[in-house]
């Protein structure tokens, strides 16, 4: 049982490119989230998810996009990286049903020169 | 989902009970009371949760006012290694627009 699991732990990117940020999980949990949080700040939420098929938008969502064809991965997909996107991303999972709390992954460490 | 207030951080002796307060005073009936840590850089952790009942696991205990406006979480034996940044936040669990937003929350230093 591996948790939640981010790749890659670190990345560069030159402004404009595009890259995707995998994130899976093997708890079976229904709900998936990403986060950012820049340095020295709160972690802000980019989009969410309730199911395979299913998402939406969080509280910072424009210049990502996301899907959710299985119920174990995630990706969070940059589509033309700006500075402003230098970040540490953070995945997160939870069952649907009951009260729990998330599971975060260790995230990854993106700068974008 | 409510707001939440948190100081924005706290000191606290090794081995010494840490509580830190949390007010929610916007909380309506069907929303939890939930605490993470984020220690250093690495992914927050969950720690606990709560309605309005008190709650404790092997990490903490939960305190919840009766008028669930304010909780605190109390770490009993604050060693150094819990020197984090502490979350709390209230949501309605099970909703179809599940999200968790997380504040500034509290910075909190256990000292020697």
């Amino acid at each position: 049982n591996a948790g939640v699991t981010q790749t890659p732990k670190f990345q560069v990117l030159k402004t404009g490119q595009s890259m995707t940020l995998q994130c899976a999980q093997d708890m079976n949990h229904e709900y998936m989230s990403w986060y950012r949080q820049d340095p020295g700040m709160g972690l802000r939420l980019i989009h969410y998810s309730v199911g395979a098929g299913i998402t939406d938008q969080g509280e910072v969502p424009n210049g990502y996009n996301v899907s959710r064809s299985t119920t174990e991965d995630f990706p969070l997909r940059l589509l033309s990286a700006a500075p402003s996107q230098t970040s540490v991303y953070f995945c997160a999972s939870s069952y649907g049903r009951g009260n729990y709390g998330y599971t975060f992954g260790s995230g990854t460490r993106l700068t974008v020169v | 989902d409510a707001k939440t207030t948190q100081p924005t951080s706290m000191d606290c002796a090794e081995g010494r009970a840490a509580n830190l307060p949390c007010n929610h005073s916007t909380i309506s009936g069907n929303e939890y009371v939930y605490w993470y840590r984020q220690i250093h850089s690495q992914g927050p952790q969950y720690i606990i949760h709560g309605l309005k009942n008190n709650e404790t696991n092997e990490m903490a205990s939960l305190i919840i006012t009766e008028d669930r406006k304010s909780s605190t979480l109390i770490l009993p034996h604050a060693t150094l290694r819990d020197t984090a940044v502490y979350y709390c936040i209230v949501r309605v669990p099970n909703t179809g627009g599940f999200k968790t937003i997380f504040g500034a929350g509290t910075r909190l230093f256990v000292k020697a």
